[in-house]
C-alpha cells in the first residue's frame, strides 16, 4: 500500500485557472505538509499543518491555500494560477512528537500554459 | 534554522563505499542532523538522523563530529539505485524541513 499518494500525476492547466491537487497518507500521521519543487529543483517549505496549526510560509501567495477534510487528507487549492506556479508539488507526512522524519508522496507536474 | 553547506557533486565506484560530507557549523545544541535523498522524478526519502552519537540503519551510517559541525553519511556498498541528490538537514522538531541544494550522487558502472 502507498503510504502517501497524491493525484493527479500530472496536471496541464492554463493561466487563470483554478486547481487542486490531492492528498492522502494511510500512516495514521498528524501532521501534513506541502512542499513546491522548481525548475533548478529547489525544494521548499510551502505549509505544514496538523489539528492544531496551519503553518504558512510567508513567501506563499495567497493564491494558495491548504485544505484538510479529515486527519489523512491535505488538498491544495491553488487560485488563479499563474505561470511561475509551474513546478512539482509534493505532499508529505509525519507524526508529531514522533522521530521527525517525513514520508513523501510521488509528486505532481504541474504546467500551467 | 542552521545552515548546511556540501559539496555539488561526487561520484563513487558500484560496489564502493560512498562518504557524502555535510558541513554545520552554526548547528545548535538541540538540533537534529537529518539526510534525505531524492531519486530522479521521485520524492524525498528519509534515510537516517541523529543527534550526537553515530548511527547506523539497513541503508546508512551517519557519522557526526564531536563538537557536531560536521557529519559524514556513509553508503557501504553503493549500488546504481542509490544514484540521487543528497541533502544534509538540520532542525528541530518534526516540522518545516529546509532542503539546501544537496549532493548530486553518480554510482558509476
Amino acid at each position: 500500500d502507498t503510504a502517501v499518494s497524491q493525484t493527479p500525476k500530472y496536471l496541464v492547466t492554463q493561466m487563470g485557472n483554478d486547481k487542486s491537487i490531492k492528498c492522502e497518507q494511510n500512516l495514521g500521521h498528524d501532521t501534513m505538509y506541502w512542499y513546491k519543487q522548481d525548475s533548478k529543483k529547489f525544494l521548499k517549505i510551502m505549509f505544514s499543518y496538523n489539528n492544531k496549526e496551519l503553518i504558512i510560509n510567508e513567501t506563499v501567495p495567497n493564491r494558495f491555500s491548504p485544505k484538510s477534510p479529515d486527519k489523512a487528507h491535505l488538498n491544495l487549492h491553488i487560485n488563479s494560477l499563474e505561470l511561475g506556479d509551474s513546478a512539482v508539488y509534493f505532499c508529505a507526512s509525519s507524526q508529531e512528537g514522533g522521530w521527525g522524519g517525513q514520508y513523501f508522496g510521488p509528486g505532481t507536474r504541474l504546467t500551467v500554459t | 534554522d542552521a545552515k548546511t553547506t556540501q559539496p555539488t557533486s561526487m561520484d563513487c565506484a558500484e560496489g564502493r563505499a560512498a562518504n557524502l560530507p555535510c558541513n554545520h557549523s552554526t548547528i545548535s545544541g538541540n538540533e537534529y542532523v537529518y539526510w534525505y535523498r531524492q531519486i530522479h522524478s521521485q520524492g524525498p526519502q528519509y534515510i537516517i538522523h541523529g543527534l550526537k552519537n553515530n548511527e547506523t540503519n539497513e541503508m546508512a551510517s551517519l557519522i557526526i563530529t564531536e563538537d557536531r559541525k560536521s557529519s559524514t553519511l556513509i553508503l557501504p556498498h553503493a549500488t546504481l539505485r542509490d544514484t540521487a541528490v543528497y541533502y544534509c538537514i538540520v532542525k528541530v522538531g518534526a516540522n518545516n524541513l529546509f532542503f539546501g541544494t544537496g549532493t548530486r550522487l553518480t554510482v558509476i558502472p
